[in-house]
């Protein structure tokens, strides 16, 4: 089946630093990936659409310059967390699919720590 | 927009069967789909609906009624390790946006044995 590879799984950074997380499709191609925050015992909240070779849609209250998000290829998307503060720590997870009528699949995550 | 509601928390015993219920409300109406997800990981594709009637898939099964913006899952023989959240999630492509995906609150299943 569809496998989509999220890296880091797990990362730590200071205050004021950048983080980019890597979302890969691996054996489709993904025209539409999305990126998802999940806080503790919370549902997942859409972030943003990211579209190939197109500006990525944000979701309402989702600051653009703060969580940028290129997918410059089929198989590759990625989130940057710019300036990071301490309410940014959440899990992020990318989802990629949409190959049949079935669900997207998901990357295994990325738990972000911000100190 | 689109919005989805879902029980917080349901209690069930080992072997027994369980449903989840879900109604949303949401434009451009695709599908209902239904993920699992246990503490600390990422969610896991369980089944979609994308025409009315009962879908079943080994002991999980899922049901929609589109008329009724109504879905539920039902887990028969329930097993100690189905304890997790369970998320239903409406795919849906709301006027001029793109295809996606938003989930309800999650419905968090405890096991008893």
């Amino acid at each position: 089946g569809a496998v989509v590879s999220q890296h880091p799984s797990w990362v730590i950074c200071k205050s004021g630093t950048s983080v980019k997380i890597e979302c890969r499709s691996l054996d489709f191609q993904a025209t539409t990936m999305f990126w998802y925050r999940q806080f503790p015992k919370q549902s997942l909240m859409l972030m943003a659409t990211s579209n190939e070779g197109s500006k990525a849609t944000y979701e309402q209250g989702v600051e653009k310059d703060k969580f940028l998000i290129n997918h410059a290829s089929l198989t590759l998307s990625t989130l940057t967390v710019t300036s990071a503060h301490p309410e940014d720590s959440s899990f992020y997870i990318c989802s990629a699919g949409g190959q049949s009528q079935n669900g997207y699949t998901f990357g295994s995550g990325t738990r972000l720590t911000v100190v | 927009g689109q919005s989805l509601e879902q029980p917080s928390e349901v209690t069930a015993v080992e072997g027994a069967i369980v449903q989840i219920n879900c109604t949303y409300q949401t434009s451009g109406f695709y599908g209902l789909s239904w993920y699992q997800q246990h503490d600390g990981g990422a969610p896991t594709f369980l089944s979609y609906n994308a025409l009315d009637g009962l879908e079943e898939t080994g002991r999980f099964s899922s049901f929609l009624s589109r008329s009724d913006s109504y879905g539920y899952l039902l887990l028969q023989e329930l097993q100690m390790k189905d304890s997790a959240s369970y998320f239903c999630a409406v795919r849906a492509r709301p006027r001029n946006r793109d295809d996606k995906i938003i989930f309800g609150k999650g419905t968090r299943l405890h096991i008893l044995p």
